[in-house]
């Protein structure tokens, strides 16, 4: 078990809203990721934080950005929800060596 | 950037046989291979790694072995359980500031009793 939790557990939204995931640690890590995996495939990197600054963007459009809170945790915000916005997205904390994740929000766009 | 391509796509073992999972990269500087274990419901549980320095690590009934020239690198999970059935992912990633994990597709186990 990590010390990752993430909430909320489920979402269901219709497209075009905006939503706000969270995620935190017990161990405080001074880094945090979060990645989006969709059904069958590999998560994929959206961004990271590091002391609260952002530190490395995959390949993701700007209405997908977040925060990190000087206790660590992180928000992921995604506006102007697309279907294929639909996808498990994972927070991870760590950073040179290994990374733990959290078990994730499945996010449902009708 | 870099890709990570992974196979097989599913993988059907009977108990206490061997699996084995193979991963390429494209990225001759990624220098980090996790492998990463993630059951229904849940998210990838870190089970190994391996840097670039090294080209096998053992850790009881798992191994992993890195060729760094071909740039390939193996999961091999020995007399395998029903546990042991889930989706595996490998990763590569390079050093620097962000360590940006570009992970394959995954490999379906399945472990038959």
């Amino acid at each position: 078990e990590t010390g990752v939790t993430q909430s909320p557990t489920h979402l269901i939204k219709t497209r075009g809203q905006q939503v706000t995931l969270r995620c935190s640690s017990q161990s405080g890590h001074n880094t945090v990721s979060w990645y989006q995996q969709a059904l069958g495939q590999g998560p994929q990197f959206i961004f990271q934080y590091y002391r609260e600054e952002e530190n490395g963007r995959g390949n993701f459009p700007p209405r997908f950005s977040g925060l990190q809170f000087p206790n660590y945790s992180s928000e992921l915000n995604v506006n102007a929800l697309e279907l294929d916005d639909s996808a498990l997205y994972l927070c991870s904390e760590g950073s040179y060596n290994e990374q733990f994740f959290g078990p994730g929000t499945r996010l449902t766009v009708l | 950037g870099e890709n990570v391509e992974q196979h097989p796509s599913t993988l059907s073992v009977q108990e206490g046989d061997s699996a084995v999972i193979k991963c390429t990269y494209s990225d001759s500087a990624s220098n980090y291979f996790p492998w990463y274990k993630q059951e229904l419901g849940k998210g990838p549980q870190l089970i190994i790694d391996i840097r670039s320095n090294v080209g096998e690590k053992k850790d009881q009934r798992i191994a992993v072995t890195l060729n760094k020239t071909a740039k390939h690198f193996s999961l091999h999970i020995t007399e395998t359980q029903p546990e042991d059935s889930a989706v595996y992912f490998c990763a590569a990633a390079r050093t620097g500031s962000a360590r940006q994990l570009t992970f394959g597709s995954g490999t379906q186990l399945t472990v038959l009793p």
